[in-house]
């Protein structure tokens, strides 16, 4: 079965850090693109970063970027998201994402993990 | 960055009763536009990609129209489960965007 699973969420200070992971299993993740995708308490969804397959180039989020950066392992078969200097606006469900068409960098989402919640306070 | 306006924000409907769910685009996203599923507690459910195409295992009551900036998600004839909040994503741009959902409430 195709799946994604997130963990390393938590409660954490602001100005603190934290790392996201996200294993995928039933498929190969680095022949897909893959993506964070976030929700605060009772809101809509927000897109964080997408990272590549090939070379890995990512892409970030005005509201994160040169805080987060998007990673992944072939060996882990998993993706992470690292987070620096947390602020309070950072909390929300966090949900790692695959790209419906493999390559495919802005393709619609068909598989999501159960997501991982993350508490700035 | 392209905003996406979603339509009515709740709907409220009865088990069979036709859903017309709207979705305008601040520019043109062309075709490039997808449509989610999201219940309390879960991870949103892909529905309808690039506007009109049913994602696999969707039924066939769901449907996606429009191109530009006018997009519409119908379901047919609501059952239980449809009840749920709504969302559409563009792709055509960088930073990928959201709507802000529409929740379909008995």
């Amino acid at each position: 079965e195709v799946q994604l699973l997130e963990s390393g969420g938590g409660l954490v200070h602001p100005g603190g850090s934290l790392r996201l992971s996200c294993a995928a299993s039933g498929f190969t993740s680095i022949r897909y693109a893959m993506s964070w995708v976030r929700q605060a308490p009772g809101k809509g969804l927000e897109w964080v970063s997408t990272i590549s397959t090939g070379d890995d180039t990512t892409y970030h989020a005005e509201s994160v970027k040169g805080r987060f950066t998007i990673s992944r392992d072939k060996i882990e078969n998993a993706l992470y998201l690292h987070m620096n200097s947390l602020i309070a606006d950072d909390t929300a469900v966090y949900y790692c994402a695959r790209s419906r068409s493999g390559s495919c960098l802005t393709c619609a989402f068909d598989i999501w993990g159960q997501g991982t919640m993350v508490t700035v306070s | 960055e392209i905003v996406l306006t979603q339509s009515p924000a709740t709907l409220s409907l009865s088990p069979g009763e036709r859903a017309t769910l709207s979705c305008r685009a601040s520019q043109t996203v062309d075709i490039y536009l997808a449509w989610y599923q999201q219940k309390p507690g879960q991870a949103p459910r892909l529905l309808v990609y690039d506007a009109s195409n049913r994602a696999t295992g969707i039924p066939a009551r769901f449907s996606g129209s429009g191109s530009g900036t006018a997009f519409t998600l119908t379901i047919s004839s609501l059952e239980p489960e449809d009840f749920a909040v709504y969302f559409c994503q563009q792709r055509t741009n960088w930073p990928l965007t959201f709507g802000g959902g529409t929740k379909v409430e008995i």
